[in-house]
């Protein structure tokens, strides 16, 4: 099976800008979650789909949002960039079996400069 | 609310020494619990996971974990650390039936050649 993939690998971007990231999960899994990762704060959860609902949030600005595809591939947006928004933007996606779910796989991530 | 603690932020080891990194979770009913391990330059992958079973759980590259259910404990452990442990070790717990995994803030683990 393929892995979680992430498009693109490297972004920069100026402040006021917006950007969306793309996000496959690997095949068969219906829940695909988003992360902020920097040195400073660590991971940090920003959302999860699961069937093309947003079934949890992490406490981040409304200029953060999302969407999942009926295919289950997921977009990240942010609006509005700012300097700390700069970051590595992770993607993992994980199936859910007996009620419960299994272990995330996580992509290499989107790397987002904001000058 | 729920939440992983770890709470050595960085460890700094020699090479063939032993280690063990904390995890500790707040939360009373049954847990899924991970750890995970992002190398540098690499995207996370996972060590380990434990569900049920042996609380002892082996993983990937010499890593084991033991579950200790009245200490809210999932600790990492390896007998003797190379130069290419050299890493960020996150650990992870799902509570059962939920559908949100909450991570530690990681452990950054450097080893002295």
């Amino acid at each position: 099976k393929a892995g979680v993939t992430q498009t693109p690998r490297y972004l920069i971007k100026t402040r006021g800008q917006q950007v969306t990231l793309s996000c496959s999960p690997i095949s068969g899994h219906r829940s695909v979650s988003w992360y902020q990762q920097t040195p400073g704060q660590g991971l940090q959860f920003l959302f999860e789909y699961f069937s093309e609902t947003q079934r949890n949030k992490g406490n981040f600005p409304g200029r953060f949002s999302g969407r999942q595809f009926s295919n289950s591939r997921s977009e990240m947006n942010v609006s509005t960039l700012e300097l700390g928004d700069s970051a590595l933007y992770l993607c993992a996606s994980s199936s859910f079996t007996s009620g419960s779910y299994n272990e995330q796989f996580f992509g290499p991530g989107t790397r987002l400069t904001v000058l | 609310a729920q939440s992983v603690s770890q709470h050595n932020h960085h460890v700094i080891l020699s090479e063939a020494a032993s280690l063990e990194l904390g995890c500790n979770y707040s939360y009373g009913g049954t847990v899924n619990l991970f750890w995970y391990v992002q190398y540098p330059g690499q995207h996370l992958q996972l060590l380990l996971k434990y569900f049920s079973g042996d609380p002892l759980v082996k993983g990937i590259k010499g890593f084991e974990a033991e579950f200790i259910k009245s200490k809210f404990s999932f600790n990492l452990r390896k007998p003797s650390v190379q130069w290419s442990d050299t890493a960020e070790y996150f650990c992870a717990v799902i509570p059962r039936g939920a559908s949100k995994i909450i991570f530690g803030s990681g452990t950054r683990l450097s080893i002295r050649p």
